[in-house]
């Protein structure tokens, strides 16, 4: 009954540092999405990926990259961290839009 | 302007309470409504689907003005446990990309 599984929970890096979160889904749902979560601001779409094989940006793209492994994960990547990556990241599947599942976030501080 | 827009509240009420707030969508072309809660420090959960006609789901119930562009959601005979983050949620017909409010928040005191 795993539902969206996010990896790590916690992190904290250094700027200029890289890190890749992971999130893997055991649903067999479709899409998946990352969000980051600030405060006052809302869950904004960082990218998407519809389907196997596809990603898409969202609202707040700048600074990351993603890669769809396989029907079952989909990656975020920081390539050189900032401190304005400071948040709360979400993952999420669905199969439509009353499917949305998220995982349980990571907490990431970019000191 | 953000997409989505609510009042961040805090509403502080009494157990058996009833407390209503609201949230306005700035596209027209919205088509899907709902509301999700989130406890602190978690993730968000699917509260309720928000129809045109209204809807209830036990002590909760959401209404939809699409021609003021604002959804509802009541809740009645409030209990400790109701407290959390509400958090108004819009999509654009056959896109499953979902916009979020920056949430509601709701405390409720025994």
């Amino acid at each position: 009954n795993a539902g969206v599984t996010q990896t790590p929970k916690f992190q904290v890096l250094k700027t200029g540092q890289s890190m890749t979160l992971q999130c893997a889904q055991d649903m067999n749902h479709n899409s998946m999405y990352w969000y980051r979560q600030d405060p006052g601001m809302g869950l904004r779409l960082i990218y998407y990926s519809a389907s196997e094989g596809t990603t898409d940006k969202g609202e707040v793209p700048n600074g990351y990259n993603v890669s769809r492994l396989n029907k079952r994960e989909f990656s975020l990547r920081l390539e050189s961290a900032a401190p304005s990556q400071t948040s709360v990241y979400f993952c999420a599947s669905s199969e439509s839009l009353y499917g949305y599942t998220f995982g349980s976030g990571t907490r990431l501080t970019v000191v | 302007r953000k997409e989505v827009e609510q009042d961040p509240g805090p509403f502080n009420v009494p157990e058996g309470a009833t407390v209503a707030f609201n949230c306005t969508y700035s596209n027209s072309a919205s088509q899907s409504f709902f509301w999700y809660r989130q406890d602190c420090r978690k993730e968000p959960k699917l509260l309720m689907s928000v129809y045109s006609s209204g809807n209830e789901d036990g002590r909760f119930t959401a209404q939809l003005n699409r021609a003021s562009q604002y959804i509802s959601l009541l809740i009645r005979d409030s209990k400790l446990s109701d407290s959390a983050t509400y958090l108004c949620v819009v999509n654009e017909l056959n896109d499953y990309k979902l916009s979020f409010g920056a949430g509601t928040t709701v405390t409720v005191r025994a």
